[in-house]
């Protein structure tokens, strides 16, 4: 059963840097490592997308080592405005096997 | 695009009615998903369809029902409304299968059932 794992919850200061890590179990060979991000009373929303090594776009960037059993969404210098939550969703082995996401990442930003 | 919209934005439903909310996209996606999430918790999927005609049941599927007519439809019939099913009910559209690909959320419709 593919299964990921993240932190419940993350406090980080207004301008620094913020990792959320996520170790991927059994992920499959063809499976890609993709993150959410989903504010209160919103629907969760795409933010990045990987296979391995390092990707980055105008959001964050993805971190995944070489063996893919992890993988870090780094969020650099976060505002208030990057408060909440972050979803590494896993593949799940019901059916044709679909999406699932967990509880996420609760990212709370302080000013 | 208006991307994936979701009617109705709000719902309250008596214990053992049934109602439809209502799912579209314009993207011409193949791939979408009905989702419900309960206060502080995840996504869990209830039923999705890989495309029109085609539909299968996800991880919590009693108490629902889908059809897919058209490409660009995708209802979710509740029947006999039990408070259990007081949630937030996403409904979600991907041009590519959800491991490979990018999923499109709508804004949700909040039920509860009382």
């Amino acid at each position: 059963l593919a299964k990921t794992t993240q932190p419940i919850s993350m406090d980080s200061y207004e301008g620094q840097e913020v990792n959320i890590t996520c170790s991927h179990n059994n992920i499959a060979t063809n499976d890609y490592i993709t993150w959410y991000q989903q504010f209160p009373s919103q629907g969760p929303r795409f933010i990045i997308q990987g296979y391995k090594t390092k990707v980055t776009n105008e959001v964050a960037s993805l971190f995944i080592p070489a063996d893919r059993k992890s993988s870090t969404l780094s969020l650099p210098r976060v505002s208030l405005s990057d408060t909440a939550v972050y979803y590494c969703p896993r593949i799940s082995n019901f059916g044709n096997e679909k999406l699932t996401f967990g509880t996420g990442t609760r990212l709370t930003i302080i000013p | 695009n208006a991307g994936v919209t979701q009617t109705p934005k709000f719902r309250i439903l008596k214990i053992g009615q049934s109602m439809t909310l209502q799912c579209t996209q314009d993207m011409n996606h193949n791939y979408m998903y009905w989702y419900r999430q309960d206060p502080g918790m995840g996504l869990k999927l209830i039923y999705y369809s890989v495309g029109a005609g085609i539909t299968d049941k996800g991880e919590v599927p009693n108490g629902y029902n889908v059809s897919r007519s058209t490409t660009e439809d995708f209802p979710l019939r509740l029947e006999l409304a039990a408070p259990s099913q007081t949630s937030v009910y996403f409904c979600a559209s991907s041009l590519e299968p959800d491991d490979s690909g990018e999923q499109y959320f709508g804004p949700g419709t909040r039920l509860t059932v009382t």
